[in-house]
Order: structure tokens, then sequence, then C-alpha cells
């Protein structure tokens, strides 16, 4: 266990449904980030936020709004998604006190729209 | 802010022989350089990472390379096996900012 967890692990949703993806981190970090994983784009920054404050939005369609309500929890609201927002939704964490950089990533939502 | 730009984007190997991926970095106050592995249905996780005072580092049968006044690093994977088919990510990042990803290699080992 790598100390950050992701849920659900597996989400169908219909294009009308709201949803919420939860990530949690117990390693001390600053940052925290959401990243999209489908077949045409292996690793794709959606979300920064460090400090509890989003320092990065990568022209993210409003349908994806991220919540950091502390250094420790990241959330992705999901509405009225499309089809092509099928994907592994993956967090990760890192920046501790030290400064080291490395990433830690959570197993992934796997969502599927229909 | 930084760019990451990573090659090839698939990698097919014979079993035994070595595996090299090469990324390229824009920001020269970059100094931090870590390898991720993602093997199916599993998340990535970091194989091996490099400083930039560091110009080589080795661990087995994984090595990463460093040319800071290139901005250009790479990994080297040498006597191949079949668990090393994996996504192979790199990233770059300065000291306590974010990391920037490559797009990812797909790496296949043919026994």
């Amino acid at each position: 266990e790598t100390g950050v967890t992701q849920t659900p692990r597996h989400l169908v949703m219909g294009m009308t449904n709201k949803k919420s993806l939860k990530c949690e981190q117990h390693l001390g970090h600053n940052a925290m980030y959401w990243y999209k994983q489908s077949a045409k784009k292996p690793l794709e920054l959606m979300f920064v936020y460090s400090l509890e404050e989003r320092v990065e939005n990568n022209s993210v369609p409003s349908r994806f709004s991220p919540e950091c309500p502390n250094s420790s929890h990241l959330f992705l609201h999901l509405h009225t998604l499309q089809p092509e927002d099928s994907a592994l939704y993956l967090c990760a964490s890192s920046q501790d006190r030290t400064g080291s950089t490395e990433a830690f990533f959570g197993q992934g939502t796997r969502l599927t729209v229909v | 802010g930084e760019n990451v730009e990573q090659h090839p984007s698939t990698l097919s190997v014979q079993e035994g022989d070595s595996a090299v991926i090469k990324c390229t970095y824009s920001d020269s106050a970059s100094n931090y350089f870590p390898w991720y592995k993602q093997e199916l249905g599993k998340r990535p996780q970091l194989i091996i990472d490099i400083r930039s005072n560091v110009g080589e580092k080795k661990d087995q049968r994984i090595a990463v390379t460093l040319n800071k006044t290139a901005k250009h690093f790479s990994l080297h994977i040498t006597e191949t096996q079949p668990e090393d088919s994996a996504v192979y990510f790199c990233a770059a990042s300065r000291r306590y900012e974010k990391l920037t990803f490559g797009t990812g290699t797909r790496l296949t080992i043919i026994p």
C-alpha cells in the first residue's frame, strides 16, 4: 500500500448522473494531482493542488470539478459526463516537507460513462 | 512551464536484449528526474530517479543517464525479461514543484 487511496475503484454512471471520486493520502504531502489515463493519452494531467490551493487547471471541461478541503483529501466531482470521459482516473500526491517530489499514485478509479 | 517529451511511444525488444527510452525537458532549472513503471492494471510506481548533480545511476538491470547540457535523460534496461513489459513514464521537476510527466512508452518484451 503506497499511502494513496482512491474510492470507488470502479464506477459506472449515466450521462445525467452526478458522482464524486475521492482520494486520500496519509504521507504528509503538500501537493495532490488528478490524472486521466486513456488509450489516447497515457497520462494526462487535469488538476494540481498545492497546499490546498489549485495551481493548475489544464483546460479541463467544467463538467469536472475538483475540490481539496485539506492537504489529505482530494475530490473530483463529476456531472453530465460524456462517453468519451470513460477512462482511468488516477490521483497522486507528492512534495513532502523535505522537498522530495516523488509522486505516489493511487490505484485509480475506472470510470465508465454510459 | 516545464515540457517533457518522451520517445518512442512504443518499443518491442527481444527478451535478453537491451531497451532504451529517451526524454527531453525544457526547463533548465529542473533538477529531479524520476522514471515510473506501470504494469497492466496497476498504478504507476517509481523504479529509479536521478538528480541533477549526478550523471548516471544504476540499480541492477536498470540505469538512468542525465545530460544537463542537452537537457535529456534516458532509461536503460539490460537483459530484458518478460516482466519488464509495461508502460514507462519519465518526469521532471524543480525542487518543491510539481512533476511534469512524459507521454509514456509501451515496452513489450518478446519471448
